[in-house]
């Protein structure tokens, strides 16, 4: 059974800080690593994905993947209010069709 | 932008009653999925459907739910007799690619309240 871990947070950060999510997972086998924004009552919406060793940016964000420690994060620079949400981890599947999430961590940025 | 559309937005139906939940997936997408989302818990796949078959199913996808494309631009879950645990948010998804291969669109999502 596959697991994603998080820390639910809140975390809260001022606004034009860095913010920094965290994400284990349980499968070595995993290769595709999303990060999903959700706003209250919202549905994800997909904020980057990675799938190779190393950071990946993408403006503000930089998804950050190291397979030999099974560690996913995510760093949001000169964060906004408006980036406050929760962030959902999710890895694929073994039939590599189903995405397994995390329970999200909660993000507030006050202004 | 193109984006998964889902209706209704909200279902209130009486416990043991059959549900249709509908979704119109992104248009040049091959792959759907159903989650499921009880509120204040996380995001859970049910199923995977491509090329009118199930690709993959969770252990809450069970003999009462079921997916059906009936057309060239619908996707539907039925669920056939619900229960008070099948409350929850219920969202679409679809992609080009399999899932752990290209990123998955999400639609709205329905709100479905079993009474």
């Amino acid at each position: 059974q596959k697991e994603v871990e998080q820390n639910s947070g809140p975390l809260s950060v001022p606004e034009g800080a860095i913010a920094s999510l965290n994400c284990t997972y349980s499968d070595r086998g995993s290769q595709s690593f999303f990060w999903y924004r959700q706003y209250s009552g919202k549905s994800p919406e997909l904020i980057m994905f990675i799938y190779s060793n190393g950071d990946k940016e993408d403006g503000r964000f930089t998804a950050q993947l190291n397979k030999a420690s099974q560690y996913v994060s995510l760093l949001i620079r000169d964060s906004q209010p408006s980036d406050s949400a929760t962030y959902l981890c999710a890895v694929n599947g073994q039939a590599g069709t189903a995405l397994i999430f995390g329970k999200g961590t909660t993000l507030s940025v006050s202004s | 932008e193109p984006e998964v559309t889902q209706t209704p937005s909200h279902q209130v139906t009486q416990m043991g009653q059959e549900v249709i939940l509908r979704c119109v997936p992104i248009s040049n997408h091959l792959y759907f999925y159903w989650y499921r989302q009880i509120l204040g818990q996380k995001v859970e796949f049910l199923v995977s459907f491509y090329n009118n078959e199930i690709s993959e199913k969770s252990e809450i996808f069970d003999d009462q739910f079921s997916v059906e494309r009936p057309d060239g631009s619908n996707f539907t879950l039925k669920i056939r007799s619900t229960k008070l645990e099948d409350s929850a948010m219920y969202f679409c998804a679809s992609s080009e690619e399999p899932a752990g291969y290209n990123e998955q669109f999400f639609g709205p999502g329905t709100r479905l309240t079993v009474l």
